[in-house]
């Protein structure tokens, strides 16, 4: 069965640099998202892509983030400075909803990056 | 305002016990609702997913959620539970936007 893959599975930044998270989407998507989960907290919605651009991002992506599909196939999330709270579970998600109307289509998620903040 | 709310952070239930777990929202429009497990150090795999159709939904691993519009719950169920099933259980809802809306999760514990 087709699955999303991220890498790395686990990234240690220094507090102040860059991060980017790499993902895989499911190759016939046209959907795709970033998640995040903090440590015992709830999993939240950061962005998502449709069409080469954002389709709708939550107020936790601030400036700091960007999201690019550089390539036919990598998505990427990219954190300029690091803060020591975006310690997180990042999740990549794809779907292929339909537009025209609200998504009935699940998203389906990889694994996960763990980024650890120094 | 639309939310999701999973009753019970932590439920322990006997091996070939009846597994419960509760979802409820509020939504002022018509959700679509969906199950997801997460495995220690996995991602999250969807287990079953509501978009309309019958109430009663069957997913994977013998799991069953029914959506009740009159109580705004989709609870997961699971007749006989299996050691396997151990693990975190997220309810996850769509109000008509881009998102998922995620509750706060439900560990569920498996006894011997």
């Amino acid at each position: 069965e087709p699955e999303v893959t991220q890498t790395p599975s686990h990234q240690v930044t220094q507090m102040g640099q860059e991060v980017i998270l790499r993902c895989v989407p499911i190759s016939n998507h046209l959907y795709f998202y970033w998640y995040r989960q903090i440590l015992g907290q709830k999993v939240e919605f950061l962005v998502s892509f449709y069409n080469n651009e954002i389709s709708e991002k939550s107020e936790i992506f601030d400036d700091q983030f960007s999201v690019e599909r550089p390539d036919g196939s990598n998505f990427t999330l990219k954190i300029r400075s690091t803060k020591l709270e975006d310690s997180a579970m990042y999740f990549c998600a794809s779907s292929e909803r339909d537009r025209g109307f609200y998504s009935n289509q699940p998203q389906h998620f990889g694994d996960g990056t763990r980024l650890s903040i120094l | 305002a639309q939310s999701v709310t999973q009753l019970g952070s932590h439920v322990s239930v006997s091996e070939g016990a009846l597994v419960l777990l509760r979802c409820n929202y509020s939504s002022s429009v018509p959700p679509y609702l969906f199950w997801y497990v997460q495995y220690p150090n996995q991602g999250l795999q969807l287990l079953l997913k509501y978009t309309s159709a019958a109430t009663l939904v069957k997913g994977i691993n013998g799991f069953e959620a029914e959506f009740k519009k009159s109580e705004t719950s989709f609870h997961l169920t699971k007749p006989s539970a299996h050691m396997s099933d151990a693990a975190e259980y997220f309810c996850a809802v769509n109000f008509g936007n881009e998102k998922l809306t995620f509750g706060t999760g439900t560990r569920l514990t498996i006894i011997p």
